[in-house]
This record gives C-alpha cells, sequence and structure tokens, in this order.
C-alpha cells in the first residue's frame, strides 16, 4: 500500500529564512506527486505537482520540489519565505496510471515569524 | 481556476440524526469525486469514491452503510452520514478532478472543497 510520511510537523522560521520540508513515499512502482497548502480558514490548493521529466519543479509563489527517485523523496523548498507563507502543506502522492486517489502525508505547520 | 463548493460549512447535530453534505463542482463536470476525512492535526483520509452513475468505492475500514454516498449529477455529490455519533464528529472535505477524462486519469488536477465541520452532540 502507498504511504506517505513528512518529517517534520510543525516549523517556526523568520521572514528570509530558507524553507526545506522533506516528504518521502511508498510505493514500488511509478507515482505522481503532489504539493498543496492549506492557509488558515482556506481550503487545500495546489502548489506543484510532478508527473514526469525535470525533477526539480516550479510552483507557484516561488516554491519548487525536487523529485529524487532513488531516496523516494519529494522535499519541498523556497529560499526565503514570508509572513504570508505561513499555512499547512501536504506532500500527497497517488499511483500512475487510472487511479487519482490522493493518498496524503500528515503535514507540516509553517508559521512565520515577521 | 475550477472551483468546488460545499455546503453547508459547519453543522452541529444532536446523536442519532442523519447529515448530508454537498459537494458541487460549479464550472466543470465531474464524474469522480472524492470525499476526505480530516481529523485534528492529521492528514486527510481518503473515505469514498464518489461516481456519477455508479456505486461509490469505499476504502478499507470506511462503513458504507453510515456514510452514504449519491453522485447525483455531473455536479453533484453528496455525504450522508447517518445515525451520527460523536466519534463521527470531523472536518469533511471533497475533492473533484478536471481534465478531458473527465477525472479519470491521475495526472488530472484535482480541486478541492473548504470542508465542512461537523459536530455531533
Amino acid at each position: 500500500a502507498q504511504s506517505v510520511s513528512q518529517h517534520n510537523h510543525h516549523v517556526i522560521l523568520s521572514e528570509a529564512a530558507s524553507l526545506e520540508l522533506g516528504c518521502n513515499y511508498s510505493y514500488g512502482g511509478t507515482v505522481n506527486l503532489f504539493w498543496y497548502v492549506q492557509y488558515p480558514g482556506q481550503h487545500l490548493q495546489l502548489l506543484l505537482k510532478y508527473f514526469s521529466g525535470d525533477p526539480l519543479v516550479k510552483g507557484i509563489k516561488g516554491f519548487e520540489a525536487e523529485f529524487i527517485k532513488s531516496k523516494f523523496s519529494f522535499n519541498l523548498r523556497k529560499p526565503s519565505v514570508q509572513w504570508s507563507d505561513t499555512a499547512e502543506y501536504f506532500c500527497a502522492v497517488n499511483a500512475y496510471g487510472a487511479t487519482n486517489k490522493l493518498i496524503f502525508g500528515t503535514g507540516t505547520l509553517l508559521a512565520v515569524q515577521p | 481556476g475550477a472551483v468546488v463548493s460545499q455546503h453547508p460549512s459547519r453543522v452541529i447535530c444532536k446523536s442519532g440524526t442523519s447529515v448530508k453534505i454537498e459537494c458541487r463542482s460549479l464550472d466543470f463536470q465531474a464524474t469522480t469525486m472524492f470525499w476526505y476525512r480530516q481529523f485534528p492535526k492529521q492528514s486527510l483520509m481518503l473515505m469514498a469514491t464518489s461516481n456519477e452513475g455508479s456505486k461509490a468505492t469505499y476504502e478499507q475500514g470506511v462503513e458504507k452503510d453510515k456514510f452514504l454516498i449519491n453522485h447525483a449529477s455531473l455536479t453533484l455529490s453528496t455525504l450522508t452520514v447517518t445515525s451520527a455519533h460523536p466519534e463521527d464528529s470531523s472536518f469533511y472535505i471533497c475533492s473533484a478532478p478536471t481534465g478531458t477524462s473527465g477525472g479519470a486519469l491521475s495526472t488530472d488536477t484535482q480541486y478541492f472543497g473548504p470542508g465542512t465541520r461537523l459536530t455531533v452532540l
């Protein structure tokens, strides 16, 4: 069965600090990978996704993620965070193919201090 | 972008009553929709896949007689929590994928509703 683990449950950063959130998945086949963000009081929004091709994926709001197949990882990065990046971040995976069921990680709550 | 709505956003009910939650895709059609449950400080757990014109597919451990799903049209799926109890209190979120396949491919982008907070007293 597929699973997703996010190692950082709660991260606190100051503005302008760099961010890296870890995500590892467990699945033997080809996967599609996603990062979603949930701002306070809002619904989940897609930050970025990886299906194939260049393993370095750029998303909205300056976020990027790198797929490292050998490590089963899809870590999210941002070189300089802003207070407005305060939110909960979820990594998700689905198996390549006909199913689009998403399996989510436990989420990482990011608090950016001004 | 595509918009998914849910109604109601919050509901409080007495134990033993049934509660219906609606999920609508406002500007696109979705043959498939998904229902998730989110406990406090936990991730989204997929409950079931709602299929227009056929029965829903439930994840292991989810009681289909407890959580009734009806995909009435290409833009509406409903989740009914029957005989709700306090342990059913949770945040319920739906999602709908878009794409030319009608949501059949894993590469379709999914859009999420704002969620429904259910509190059972």
